[in-house]
């Protein structure tokens, strides 16, 4: 299995309160992602970084922010989380080239009461 | 239009059964495709990549389509162990984004 940890693997909140989740590779894979996974949507991608302190948007980024200031580290912060935001969270990684996969995480369940 | 559909399911079959799922894409300018599976509450894992001329892994064969956008898995005897939801992937472009369908529900039964 890829050295993915997400950490922490649960957490419960409360609305309006910062949350940063952590993911942490040991592949020295240059790609890394962030995606939720909600009932009726299946993974969609929130952030991505393609290197260090290089970051992009995908499809459902507003209220996230990213930050990766070592290749192994990408975190994902909710700056002040709502109950929309419950979900779960995987972390991925890629060693990009033509038709690479990606690999996941175990993963991380948020709840926002 | 979703960019990557599946049907849903489930599809429920006996031990030994074959079955296949297909899911069609959208751009036509997608490059790569895999197949993912997912247990209950678990990550998705890579099951096999999707070539054009068609790949074979044990009981599993995907086939891809261009011409017609879609992507097929075919699973021969069919095990309990199969039992998880199965998700098409599809990568477009050169920055590596991948856009997974909802997967489709497969229950293989006793």
């Amino acid at each position: 299995d890829a050295g993915i940890t997400q950490s922490p693997r649960h957490k419960v909140t409360e609305t309006g309160t910062p949350v940063t989740l952590r993911c942490h590779q040991t592949e020295n894979h240059r790609y890394m992602y962030w995606y939720r996974q909600d009932p009726g949507h299946g993974l969609r991608l929130i952030h991505y970084s393609y290197g260090v302190k290089d970051t992009d948007k995908g499809e459902v980024s507003d209220g996230y922010s990213v930050s990766r200031s070592k290749t192994e580290d990408f975190l994902l912060t909710l700056e002040s989380a709502t109950s929309s935001q419950t979900s779960v969270y995987f972390c991925a990684i890629s060693d990009m080239g033509p038709n690479q996969p990606q690999h996941f995480g175990d993963g991380t369940r948020l709840s926002i009461l | 239009r979703k960019e990557v559909e599946q049907d849903p399911g489930p599809f429920n079959v006996p031990e030994g059964a074959t079955v296949a799922f297909n899911c069609t894409y959208s751009n036509s300018a997608s490059q790569s495709f895999f197949w993912y599976r997912q247990d209950c509450r678990k990550e998705p894992k890579l099951l096999m990549s999707v070539y054009s001329s068609g790949n074979e892994d044990g009981r599993f064969t995907a086939q891809l389509n261009r011409a017609s956008q879609y992507i097929s898995l075919l699973i021969r005897d069919s095990k309990l162990s199969d039992s998880a939801t199965y998700l098409c992937v599809v990568g477009t472009g050169n920055t590596g984004k991948l856009i997974f369908g909802q997967g489709t529900t497969l229950q293989v039964k006793p």
